[in-house]
């Protein structure tokens, strides 16, 4: 079946340092979709691609959908202490309504 | 707005207790799926529906049951509760298309 793979677990980062997380899947995606859950919290939806090869910024957040469709990647500019938290990646594959996660990355940053 | 609601937001079990968790959505959102969510693991997906009357499996659904009566409400039931399912559970919605998921807040479930 759809598998989602991400990676790392976790990082720790200086206040300042960049970040990325990286999504890959063992199927081809109708999309993928980023979430951020704060400690303690729900998940939060932050953006889809749709795209093969698409690339969105939001201010310091860069998230691209790789030509092939099966991988992805959220790189962060500058963290701050704001961006604590775990984000998730989720695919949705081409003939399925199933919303599959990734095992997250566990964001860290030290001020 | 109400959005996605979770009810109860703690509870805890004793073994082969069976409890029904409550999810309901004020959004008109076709589609709706329960999730677990355990360290280093994740959101695994349960089960999940397409519409009232329609349920599907997702990726870990043994011990579980679904149903969707209404377009509302999606209530996940554990018959035999066992330790293996102490986890956090979320409810998310959305609708039919490739959009964004909704989350409730979630339940935090421990059996003892």
């Amino acid at each position: 079946g759809q598998q989602v793979m991400q990676i790392p677990q976790y990082q720790h980062v200086q206040e300042g340092e960049d970040f990325t997380t990286y999504c890959n899947s063992s199927t081809t995606l109708s999309n993928i979709q980023w979430y951020k859950q704060r400690p303690g919290g729900h998940p939060v939806f932050l953006i889809q691609l749709v795209k093969s090869g698409e690339v969105k910024k939001q201010k310091r957040l860069t998230f691209q959908f790789g030509e092939a469709k099966k991988n992805s990647s959220l790189h962060i500019t500058a963290t701050q202490t704001t961006d604590v938290g775990t984000y998730f990646c989720a695919g949705k594959g081409s003939n399925t309504g199933k919303l599959i996660f990734g095992q997250g990355t566990t964001l860290q940053v030290k001020p | 707005n109400a959005g996605v609601t979770q009810t109860p937001k703690f509870q805890v079990l004793k073994t082969g207790q069976s409890m029904t968790l409550q999810c309901a959505q004020d959004m008109n959102h076709e589609y709706m799926s329960w999730y677990r969510q355990d360290p280093g693991m994740g959101l695994r997906l349960i089960h999940y529906s397409v519409g009232a009357g329609i349920t599907d499996q997702g990726e870990v659904p043994n011990g579980y049951n679904v149903s969707r009566s209404t377009t509302e409400d999606f209530p996940l039931r554990l018959l035999s509760a066992a330790p293996s399912q102490t986890s956090v559970y979320f409810c998310a919605s959305s609708t039919q298309g490739a959009t964004e998921a909704f989350f409730g807040q979630g339940t935090r479930l421990t059996v003892v």
